[in-house]
């Protein structure tokens, strides 16, 4: 079984400062790790994924996410936030030899940027 | 041209009546997916489709039904659309290797009124 948790519904920045969107998981084997955006009227966009190389994985746009497996987290990060950046960001969790190829989604993070 | 094609991009259809989403990709993956978006609700897979000839319910399939006409071709219909299936619909393609991650078309925006 697998579940993922998106902490926040709702995140609100200036812009220029840190991003912070959280997500922690569940699975029963070896997951596979991801975070999609979406912005307004848009499909989803893959952002970055972890597939068990490197715990730090860096994505598009100047996100970063780091994988703890001992605190079942995922991340997301982004040093400064850009008027762009406001969308909705989805975590994503796999299990990648068991689940048949399907994938659980977190409920979202609406994430608003001011100026 | 984008990878995933979905039409049409807004559908306004009545209670009662059948209607059928398309999704064309030009990406070569064999598997494709549908997945329906609601409000707070993240997205939730309707059906799924490792090839031509493997189709696989996903966890609310109830009132739907779909087609793989090709490799290139995943259609979801509605035989008999009802208030609550209005949300935005979403098909998706991957590789044989999930962990590389999904493509998602731009969506269909369906009300049933």
């Amino acid at each position: 079984a697998q579940s993922v948790t998106q902490l926040d519904s709702h995140v609100s920045v200036s812009e220029g400062t840190p991003v912070l969107l959280r997500c922690n998981y569940s699975s029963s084997y070896s997951p596979s790790l991801f975070w999609y955006v979406q912005h307004p009227n848009k499909g989803l966009q893959l952002l970055l994924k972890y597939t068990s190389a490197a715990t730090l994985v860096k994505g598009i746009n100047g996100f970063e996410a780091e994988f703890k497996k001992s605190e079942t987290s995922f991340h997301l990060t982004k040093p400064s936030a850009h008027m762009s950046d406001a969308a909705e960001y989805f975590c994503v969790v796999s299990d990648r030899w068991t689940n048949a190829g399907k994938s659980t989604f977190g409920d979202g993070t609406t994430l608003t940027v001011k100026p | 041209d984008a990878d995933v094609t979905q039409t049409p991009r807004n559908r306004i259809t009545k209670t009662g009546k059948r209607i059928m989403l398309e999704c064309s990709q030009t990406k070569g993956h064999d598997r494709m997916y549908w997945y329906r978006q609601d409000p707070g609700l993240g997205l939730r897979l309707i059906y799924y489709s490792f090839d031509v000839k493997d189709i696989n319910k996903g966890e609310i399939s109830d009132g739907y039904s779909v087609s793989r006409q090709a490799q290139a071709k995943f259609s979801l219909s509605l035989e008999s659309a009802i208030p609550n299936q209005t949300a935005l619909y979403f098909c998706a393609t991957s590789e044989d290797r999930l962990h590389y991650g999904y493509t998602f078309g731009s969506g269909t925006r369906l009300t049933v009124v």
